[in-house]
């Protein structure tokens, strides 16, 4: 079965950075889009990052835009998050998602993983 | 970028009855690539409508999708115990993907 495991969360610094990881099970990796999303305590889920099945396409939020740096590893089943220069507004759990569909073609999220929290605070 | 405002944003009802929760998109959504999540307390959001209408795999026949261009509409047409939740909305036709804010579904 699909399992997604995200990792790498914890207390950091203001201006700091962290890794996020997210291991990927059950399902062919290297042919599925993924992405991160995030939700502050007590918040709504915001879209942060995607990077397409091949690892050529990478878009981000407007608010991460120059300061996160999202990647694959495919022979790894993993994909990572890069966050620097983090900000207290950065502070959530970030889930992990599966796109439904392969390839490139536009397609919802159908596996989330169980989140990992980032908290920014001096 | 698409902004998707749903609304109520809490919505009392009992169980057995019937929940209806809009999406309203800021302009046309193209391709209904408009999907419906599901969250619990300390759990991961969890797929249930994509493309307007059509459930997605394990999904109970109860939750219902319909809407196009800039109006969605979630239908649960009878409240479960376990259906009491909050609902999301999302675009993901392309980047930016947007969530709407969520609407609670709380027990009355």
């Amino acid at each position: 079965q699909v399992q997604l495991v995200e990792s790498g969360g914890g207390v950091v610094q203001p201006g700091g950075s962290l890794r996020l990881s997210c291991a990927a099970s059950g399902f062919t990796f290297s042919t599925y889009g993924m992405h991160w999303v995030r939700q502050a305590p007590g918040k709504g889920l915001e879209w942060v990052a995607v990077i397409s099945y091949d690892g050529s396409i990478k878009k981000y939020g407007d608010s991460v835009k120059g300061r996160f740096t999202i990647s694959r590893d495919s022979p790894k089943n993993t994909m990572y998050l890069q966050m620097n220069s983090l900000r207290a507004e950065d502070t959530a759990v970030y889930y992990c998602a599966k796109k439904s569909e392969g390839g490139t073609v536009a397609a919802a999220f159908d596996y989330w993983g169980q989140g990992t929290l980032v908290t920014v605070s001096s | 970028e698409i902004v998707l405002t749903q609304s109520p944003g809490t919505l009392s009802l009992s169980p057995g009855e019937r929940a209806t929760l809009s999406c309203r998109a800021s302009q046309s959504v193209t391709g209904s690539y408009l999907a419906w999540y599901q969250q619990k307390p300390g759990q991961a959001p969890r797929l249930l409508i994509f493309g307007a209408s059509s459930r997605a795999t394990g999904i109970p026949d109860r939750f219902s999708g319909s809407g196009s261009g800039t109006d969605f509409t979630l239908t649960i047409s009878r409240l479960e115990p376990e259906d009491f939740a909050v609902y999301y909305c999302q675009y993901y036709g392309d980047s930016p993907w947007t969530f709407g804010q969520g609407t609670k579904v709380e027990i009355k």
